[in-house]
């Protein structure tokens, strides 16, 4: 079974300053993806970023990227120029590949973006 | 394109009693997951429907069940409902094309048992 480990609770970042969220992983499996996810208060998920395991090349989404360390099974998002808007929590998911494939998530990290 | 939409938007039942929540996908969509959001547990898998059939399921107990709907909507029922049922349930569409992997959430239904 696939297990997603997001160590801190809570970070706080001052606007416009760069932060980096950590999230680590355990899986056997060769071929999954990896993905950011943001809830902000009372809102919905929306889907921030997304890994291909294959894929050497670290995932870039505007102000959001990711450093993908598949060796170490680590895979951290990178958030520059801090909005307030990106107050929210952030869930680190897996997701295996093939028919039984579902989201495995973390606990999730709770920022705060000062401004 | 409208968004994953799901109703209602919050609930509240009394322990012992069944509940239905609805779930429809963004248009092209086949594929709809469940998932429970409590902040005990966080966000667990429930079970996924593809084209009417129950893909692939996780550890709940029988009280928890679904199905998915020829136009892909799907609902999901929890019956003889218990205080620990209280949670977020968010349901999930991905369309199964190029980008099978991607899931996006509607907004959720709150659910409190008492």
């Amino acid at each position: 079974a696939q297990t997603v480990t997001q160590s801190q609770p809570e970070m706080s970042v001052q606007e416009a300053e760069t932060v980096t969220l950590s999230c680590t992983y355990d899986t056997s499996e060769n071929n999954y993806y990896l993905f950011w996810y943001k809830q902000p208060p009372s809102r919905q998920m929306i889907l921030v970023i997304r890994q291909e395991a294959y894929k050497q090349q670290n995932a870039t989404e505007n102000r959001f990227s990711v450093n993908f360390q598949k060796a170490a099974k680590s895979f951290s998002l990178k958030i520059s120029d801090s909005q307030l808007g990106d107050t929210a929590m952030y869930f680190c998911a897996f997701m295996n590949t093939g028919a039984n494939s579902k989201l495995t998530f973390g606990k999730g990290i709770t920022l705060s973006v000062r401004p | 394109k409208a968004g994953v939409t799901q109703t209602p938007r919050y609930l509240i039942k009394t322990r012992g009693q069944q509940v239905t929540l609805s779930c429809s996908p963004i248009s092209g969509h086949r594929s709809v997951s469940w998932y429970q959001q409590t902040p005990g547990q966080g966000l667990q898998f429930l079970f996924e429907y593809f084209s009417e059939t129950q893909r692939n399921k996780g550890n709940f107990p029988g009280r928890f069940s679904g199905r998915q709907f020829s136009n892909s909507r799907s609902e999901m029922n929890v019956s003889t409902l218990e205080l620990g049922d209280s949670a977020l349930y968010l349901c999930a569409s991905s369309f199964t094309g190029t980008r099978p992997y991607e899931q996006y959430f509607g907004p959720g239904t709150r659910l409190t048992v008492t």
